[in-house]
């Protein structure tokens, strides 16, 4: 079946200018999670939406970032305002249902790249 | 100090030899075990998972945790030039939520 799907997969914006990335779970996957991988700083877990409960943001490393699941299917992550340091690519995973983080389903991530 | 540690490597190995993949941890609280392997510009993919202490095999993969030592391994026998990758460790608390990950270990295996 098909896989975690992420649009666009690469992005390039200036300094400054707002950026959407989208992500398509897996078909009945209720779990969506949001990863960001820099260089030197490795995988880092951004926000979890968990079926119709509020999503846990612990990780947005600021309030430019917000996230958003319409539906309970697509993933929207939105970074206002992008800085140099916002460069890495954004990962987005899903699994089965909430109880199964431990298998979790990455896509092909979007690598932004901010001028 | 991170909650999980990895070396970075590279590591490079030729091709049948076996491979030893390592992670420590300090957080006693974590219980879900996982290896994760990455392509170049590709997504992780999972490879295995491991609940509490112990072992688990599949193919030519084994994992184990010793949760006493804080410490998960990942065996590969028989290497292959296509297990060339990075091997990222990651863990988590309880059934639900984040993943926490190592910085990955960049495997090369030369044929």
């Amino acid at each position: 079946g098909a896989g975690v799907s992420q649009s666009p997969s690469n992005k390039v914006t200036e300094k400054g200018k707002d950026v959407e990335l989208r992500c398509d779970p897996i078909s009945g996957h209720t779990a969506l999670y949001w990863y960001r991988q820099s260089l030197g700083q490795g995988l880092e877990f951004l926000i979890y939406f968990q079926g119709n409960s509020a999503p846990d943001k612990s990780g947005l490393p600021s309030d430019r970032f917000s996230a958003e699941r319409t539906g309970g299917s697509v993933s929207t992550l939105t970074i206002q305002r992008t800085q140099q340091e916002d460069s890495a690519v954004y990962l987005c995973a899903s699994s089965y249902e909430p109880g199964t983080a431990y298998e979790q389903y990455f896509g092909p991530g979007t690598r932004l790249t901010v001028t | 100090q991170k909650e999980v540690e990895q070396d970075p490597g590279p590591l490079s190995v030729p091709e049948g030899a076996i491979v030893s993949l390592n992670c420590t941890y300090s957080n006693s609280a974590f219980q879900y075990f996982m290896w994760y392997r990455q392509y170049s510009r590709k997504g992780p993919e999972l490879l295995m998972y491991t609940y509490s202490s112990g072992n688990k095999e599949d193919g030519r993969f084994t994992a184990q945790v010793d949760k006493s030592s804080k410490y998960i391994s990942l065996f590969i026998r028989d290497s292959q030039p296509s297990d060339s990758a990075t091997y990222l460790c990651a863990m988590s608390r309880n059934q639900g939520g984040k993943l926490i990950f190592g910085q990955g270990t960049e495997l090369s295996v030369k044929p």
